[in-house]
């Protein structure tokens, strides 16, 4: 069974820039988790998914960034403009249901400079 | 911020010796999990606890559910040079709606 992918690996960027993550879940998998781990801390939630609705976006800066799920399978996570406290790792996760296992792709290192 | 309390922060430990890390946290949670981040990769699940008092194996990695519901620990025997990585902590409440709330991780270092 294939994991969780997400695109691209690396990414440097200048501040105010743009940038843009795509993840695809694990098949069938109903709910899409976005994460920021910033260096020396535990991921922490941005957005959560349930097909394509929004269950919890609450620690998303909106004024900043996005992110969609439109067809309830993969997604995609905007900042614009970036600063550098952005810089991270975005993580993407994928569970059956709400309260299952989430597993985790292998994250896309940000650098804002 | 982060509601989970992880220590150490992090170990130098030599290959062979056990290895001990703890979570606590001031709210109740329901279920706790144990994560393992290798660099460059996303964390992978080690082990999930469901119940008070729980104590589940997985390989030579033991872990345990308070009986508080307030922290848990993850113990791992006779260090080999693999167990290298970051370990998370993790725990969800009732109401969470699958929030992970993370813990700061304990670094491994395992030296030959």
């Amino acid at each position: 069974e294939a994991g969780v992918a997400q695109s691209p690996r690396y990414k440097i960027i200048e501040k105010r820039q743009s940038v843009a993550f795509w993840c695809n879940p694990i098949s069938g998998h109903a709910t899409l988790y976005w994460y920021q781990q910033i260096l020396g801390q535990g991921p922490k939630l941005l957005i959560q998914f349930q097909n394509n609705g929004v269950v919890d976006d609450s620690q998303l800066p909106k004024d900043r960034f996005s992110a969609e799920r439109l067809k309830g399978v993969d997604s995609t996570l905007k900042i614009q403009p970036a600063k550098l406290e952005d810089s991270a790792v975005y993580l993407c996760a994928s569970s059956f249901g709400s309260q299952e296992t989430q597993y985790f792709g292998p994250g896309t290192r940000l650098l804002v400079l | 911020g982060q509601q989970l309390n992880q220590s150490p922060q992090s170990m130098f430990i030599q290959e062979g010796e056990d290895v001990s890390m703890n979570c606590t946290s001031s709210s109740i949670f329901n279920t706790w999990l144990w994560y393992k981040q290798e660099p460059g990769e996303g964390p992978v699940l080690l082990i999930a606890l469901y119940k008070a008092g729980e104590l589940t194996s997985n390989g030579r990695l033991t872990a345990q559910f308070g009986i508080t519901r307030k922290d848990s620990f993850l113990n791992i025997s006779a260090s080999i040079p693999s167990d290298v990585g970051i370990y998370f902590c993790a725990g969800l409440t009732t109401d969470s709606w699958g929030k992970l709330q993370f813990g700061a991780g304990t670094q491994v270092v395992v030296t030959p």
